[in-house]
């Protein structure tokens, strides 16, 4: 089975300052992993995704992630937080091979930026 | 971008009651899901629908959950009988190839009273 932790419900910064949202995974196979992100009363918008190749992946709005295989990890960075990056942001890990998305999320993480 | 549809965005029922949601996921795609999100709690994966048909199901959508797609533009998920239980976030979600691009709708708050 797989699955996913994220370390931290809540996370503060200043706006300017270096995010880093963490995200462990768990996957008896080379797993899919996404991050995910979700702005007050909209859906969820799908932030940048690996699969193969390159382990530095990057994403809209500045995001990036690194997948890490040793360490089990694709932790969520941008180098410099602005005001409107406030908002829940989710990690999810999906095997493929079947064409199919089912995700398997974390319980998400609150970023909360201040002037 | 395009975007998937999710009607209505809040809906209160009594429990016992038949509640249907509904999305138009977008229009070239061929892959179509149900999550939910109950409060406090992770997204959780409840169904996906491919070529008419369920294609995986998790143990959460039981005999009191079924889906549709009546018309080639709907996509539904009815809730027969609904429990406290059943109150959530439901989100719809579609994509047209296999591991491209997953979208979401901005969901369907239910509350079970």
């Amino acid at each position: 089975a797989q699955s996913v932790t994220q370390l931290g419900s809540h996370v503060s910064v200043s706006e300017g300052a270096l995010v880093l949202l963490r995200c462990n995974y768990s996957s008896s196979v080379p797993p899919y992993l996404f991050w995910y992100v979700q702005y007050p009363n909209q859906g969820l918008q799908l932030l940048l995704k690996y699969t193969t190749g390159a382990t530095l992946v990057k994403g809209i709005n500045g995001f990036e992630a690194e997948f890490k295989k040793s360490e089990t990890s694709f932790h969520l960075t941008k180098p410099s937080a602005h005001m409107s990056d406030a908002a829940e942001y989710f990690c999810a890990v999906t095997h493929p091979g079947t064409g199919f998305q089912k995700l398997v999320f974390g319980t998400g993480t609150r970023l909360l930026v201040s002037p | 971008e395009p975007e998937v549809t999710q009607t209505p965005s809040h809906q209160v029922t009594q429990m016992g009651q038949e509640v249907i949601l509904r999305c138009v996921p977008i229009s070239n795609h061929l892959y179509f899901y149900w999550y939910r999100q109950i409060l406090g709690q992770k997204v959780e994966f409840l169904v996906s629908f491919y070529n008419n048909e369920i294609s995986e199901k998790s143990e959460i959508f039981d005999d009191q959950f079924s889906v549709e797609r009546p018309d080639g533009s709907n996509f539904t998920l009815k809730i027969r009988s609904t429990k406290l239980e059943d109150s959530a976030m439901y989100f719809c979600a579609s994509h047209r190839g296999s591991n491209e691009k997953l979208f979401f709708g901005s969901g369907t708050q239910l509350s079970v009273l």
